[in-house]
């Protein structure tokens, strides 16, 4: 069965400091798709990242980057330089290529940048 | 482009009422699924479609019913709303039954039952 650990309910971190949110996925598929969610305090959801099981690059976007290896499970997120207005509540999920349940979100972290 | 619309944003129930939340998309994806949100739960599917005329359950589809008539549409139904069922609502929409696409999300809706 599909799932996904967030263990860090909440992360407060200080503005510029750099920041990790980690995610473990457990699945019996050799296909499967990782994404990552921001939900800001505004309450919708805005896509972040996607990635196929097949991939293992790692990728970084601005001052965003994700390091996805197989090898423990992981899906980690890092924030560079974090920004006030990263403070959001951010979701890993999972979908499987053969399973017609749709994703498996982890429970959320919280994360607060302070000025 | 209005992407996945959700309707109503707000809304206040007695308990052992019954309502609908709409959902509608214009994107004409063929998946399209409901998620309640709850506090340190994530969120987590209660029905979901991956077609016209087609309707499966979710991970708790209990006290919930859904219906795809169209392609855009995907009503969810509380049959007799209960506290228990205080929550936000999403419906979201995927292009793909090949699951390598990203969902996209109408803004939620915020259900209080008293």
């Amino acid at each position: 069965a599909q799932k996904v650990t967030q263990a860090q309910t909440e992360i407060s971190v200080v503005e510029k400091e750099d920041v990790t949110l980690d995610c473990v996925y457990e699945t019996r598929d050799t296909t499967y798709y990782l994404f990552w969610y921001k939900q800001p305090p505004s309450g919708e959801l805005v896509f972040l990242i996607r990635r196929n099981s097949f991939d293992e690059q790692n990728e970084i976007s601005g001052r965003y980057s994700w390091n996805f290896q197989k090898s423990t499970s992981s899906f980690n997120f890092t924030i560079t330089a974090s920004q006030v207005v990263d403070s959001a509540v951010y979701f890993c999920a999972l979908s499987e290529r053969y399973n017609n349940n749709d994703m498996r979100f982890g429970a959320g972290t919280r994360l607060t940048v302070k000025p | 482009n209005a992407g996945v619309t959700q309707t109503p944003k707000f809304q206040v129930l007695k308990t052992g009422q019954s309502m609908t939340l709409q959902c509608a998309q214009d994107m004409n994806h063929e998946y399209m699924s409901w998620y309640r949100q709850d506090p340190g739960m994530g969120l987590r599917l209660i029905h979901y479609s991956v077609g016209a005329g087609i309707t499966d359950q979710g991970e708790v589809p209990n006290g919930y019913n859904v219906s795809r008539s169209t392609t855009e549409d995907f009503p969810l139904r509380l049959l007799s709303a209960a506290p228990s069922q205080t929550s936000v609502y999403f419906c979201a929409s995927r292009p793909d039954r090949g699951r390598n696409t990203e969902a996209f999300f109408g803004q939620g809706t915020r259900l209080t039952v008293v």
